[in-house]
């Protein structure tokens, strides 16, 4: 079965740019969340979303914001992208939202802003 | 708010011998407490997860950790090291769901692990 798959796997955008960053969740999977994996730190948690709702919000400007469509993939957007946007975001899928579940990571989309 | 402390950036260990990566959190309320190994360019792979029940948890590839409330510690351990056990791991948290909407994971900065043959 396939895992959790996003794309771009990698992309260089300009600063003030916008990006839209996709996810596709493991099979079965109703709950995605994104992550911001910045060099050297441990992830930081941007969203959940669990039936096409947002479910969390971590500590990050509104410039950044996400959605989830009815066959429960996933979209990250980021507009005015500033120089410390750059970072490995990784889109994470589990069953359902509650806190115990096993939350499975894709292999990220690596973002550098110039 | 929960919050992970990681000690040690960097552990060096040789091959067959001990690992032991410390891992202490901060939590209001009962916490469920995660490691995840991270391999050079690539997201993150679950290694053993504690919920509710043994405190001692055991996890993929002979890694264990022990959750003991009394120290807020959940150390994670394997035997005997393997060279292919070189890799970046996470101490994670999440707190049991109030009805309400959801934390995430809060991770620490990791620990980067060496072995040395």
């Amino acid at each position: 079965d396939a895992g959790v798959t996003q794309s771009p796997t990698h992309l260089i955008k300009t600063r003030g740019q916008h990006v839209t960053l996709r996810c596709s969740p493991i099979s079965g999977h109703k709950s995605v969340s994104w992550y911001q994996q910045v060099l050297g730190q441990g992830p930081q948690f941007i969203f959940q979303y669990y039936e096409k709702e947002e479910r969390g919000r971590g500590n990050f400007p509104d410039r950044f914001s996400a959605r989830q469509f009815p066959n429960y993939s996933s979209e990250l957007n980021v507009n005015a992208l500033l120089l410390g946007d750059s970072a490995l975001y990784l889109c994470a899928s589990s069953l359902g939202p509650l806190s115990g579940n096993t939350i499975y990571f894709g292999e990220g989309s690596w973002l550098t802003v110039v | 708010a929960q919050s992970v402390t990681q000690l040690g950036s960097h552990v060096s260990v040789s091959e067959g011998a001990l690992v032991l990566l410390r891992c202490n959190y901060s939590s209001s309320v009962p916490p469920y407490l995660f490691w995840y190994v991270q391999y050079p360019n690539q997201g993150l792979q679950l290694l053993l997860k504690y919920t509710t029940g043994a405190t001692l948890v055991k996890g993929i590839n002979g890694f264990e950790a022990e959750f003991k409330k009394s120290e807020t510690s959940f150390h994670l351990t394997k035997p005997s090291a393997h060279m292919s056990d070189a890799a970046e791991y996470f101490c994670a948290v999440s707190v049991r769901d109030s009805g309400g909407g959801a934390d995430g994971l809060t991770f620490g900065k990791g620990t980067h692990l060496i072995i040395q043959p």
